[in-house]
């Protein structure tokens, strides 16, 4: 079974450009969740999108957003790129269900100039 | 005071011994445990996950979960050198937050031979 997959893997970008991250989970997961992992911060819960809705959000600025398509496939996007969002952005896929697992992708590693 | 607490380390653990470590989260309706292990530089991968009160265990790994104490433990046996990394211990919060995962720091493990 083919694992999770996240495309760019790296990207080096400008302040105050945007930026589109793509997502796709384990065929049957209906579940995306969204993190973003820095030095300083750790792992910090984005959001999560399950059967394209979103049901979960954590605390970042609306810059932050996202989608799921029908096909479960997820994309985030950034507007207006601060230096401080240079991070490693991670996807994770699960099933969505009560105590399931988050099985997370190879991320994408954002570097803001 | 953070939702999930871990020792930020580095934990040194001679090759073949156990190694301990610990994680304390502060929301009692918490229903989910996850541990992850992350290597530099790659994405976190799921090696335990624990739902009820008790040990449980999997190889070489034993998690463990006291709901009452807000703690959860994992054991690491027999040791090996590939065994270096960080540990990273999730929680999910509550009924309805199943898509989201709150982490802590993350405790680096590193076995010497």
């Amino acid at each position: 079974k083919a694992g999770v997959t996240q495309t760019p893997r790296y990207l080096i970008k400008t302040r105050g450009q945007q930026v589109t991250l793509s997502c796709s989970p384990i065929s049957g997961h209906r579940s995306v969740s969204w993190y973003q992992q820095t030095p300083g911060q750790g792992l910090q819960f984005l959001f999560e999108y399950f059967s394209e809705t979103q049901r979960n959000k954590g605390n970042f600025p609306g810059r932050f957003s996202g989608r799921q398509f029908s096909n479960s496939r997820s994309e985030m996007n950034v507007s207006t790129l601060e230096l401080g969002d240079s991070a490693l952005y991670l996807c994770a896929s699960s099933k969505g269900t009560r105590q399931d697992t988050q099985y997370f992708g190879p991320g994408t590693r954002l570097t803001v100039l | 005071q953070k939702e999930v607490e871990q020792n930020s380390g580095p934990l040194s653990v001679p090759e073949g011994a156990i190694a301990s470590l610990n994680c304390t989260y502060s929301d009692r309706g918490s229903q989910s445990f996850f541990w992850y292990r992350q290597y530099s530089g790659k994405s976190p991968e799921l090696i335990m996950f624990i739902y009820s009160n008790g040990d449980k265990e999997d190889g070489r790994f034993t998690a463990q979960l006291n709901k009452a104490s807000q703690y959860v433990s994992l054991l690491i046996r027999d040791s090996q050198p590939s065994d270096s990394a960080t540990y990273l211990c999730a929680v999910t919060a509550t009924t309805d937050s199943w898509g989201k995962l709150q982490f802590g720091a993350g405790t680096q493990v590193v076995v010497t031979p």
